[in-house]
């Protein structure tokens, strides 16, 4: 079966603009979650989702912010792009995380110039 | 809330020789999980932990809870180089969740 798909694979943004990315889970599972990944801070919750409604929320700015539509796909932006902000950004699905572990996308990787 | 740390930031190793990674958490925790992501990739599930003083082998991957359930470890015997990658714990306080920060293995062939 289809594993996790983010798009887009990379992305590169101006500072001050805003953009969106995109992620379609594992059939069925409608758990997704997000995370960004950095090489000086690893891997970084920012939410969670389940059947459309925020389950859980890192401690992220409010210029990040997300959504989960009823096929279970789900969005992430972020308003007012800071040079910091650029990383490979991950997005995992799970039937039961706490039973069978996230499946992970292949991320999106955002410079911010 | 909930602090977790994993040791060491990174390993170097002579292939063949072993690998081990620790994660403690502050808290006690319900579960525990692992993952590996190689380099320019993207983590992937090894392992989930419940019991107290569990322990799971996966080929040369050994998977250990505390009987505190407050630390985990994992351990690779024999290290080869396909071993390379990150290691993550993912730690469980019933729904609160968190990674470490991963340890970081590179094996000299």
């Amino acid at each position: 079966k289809a594993g996790v798909t983010q798009t887009p694979r990379y992305l590169i943004k101006t500072r001050g603009q805003q953009v969106t990315l995109s992620c379609s889970p594992i059939s069925g599972h409608r758990s997704v979650s997000w995370y960004q990944q950095t090489p000086g801070q690893g891997l970084q919750f920012l939410f969670e989702y389940f059947s459309e409604t925020q389950r859980n929320k890192g401690n992220f700015p409010g210029r990040f912010s997300g959504r989960q539509f009823s096929n279970s796909r789900s969005e992430m932006n972020v308003s007012t792009l800071e040079l910091g902000d650029s990383a490979l950004y991950l997005c995992a699905s799970s039937l039961v995380s706490r039973v069978y572990g996230y499946t992970f996308g292949s991320g999106t990787r955002l410079t911010v110039v | 809330g909930q602090q977790v740390m994993q040791i060491p930031q990174y390993q170097h190793v002579q292939e063949g020789e072993d690998f081990t990674t620790y994660c403690n958490s502050s808290t006690t925790l319900s579960n525990i999980q692992w993952y590996k992501q190689r380099p320019g990739g993207h983590p992937v599930f090894l392992i989930q932990l419940v019991k107290s003083g569990e322990v799971k082998k996966q080929k040369r991957l050994t998977f250990q809870f505390g009987e505190a359930k407050k630390n985990s470890s994992l351990h690779i015997t024999a290290t080869q180089t396909t071993d390379v990658g990150t290691y993550f714990c993912a730690a469980y306080n019933n729904n609160d969740m968190r990674f470490g920060a991963g340890t970081r293995l590179t094996v000299k062939p």
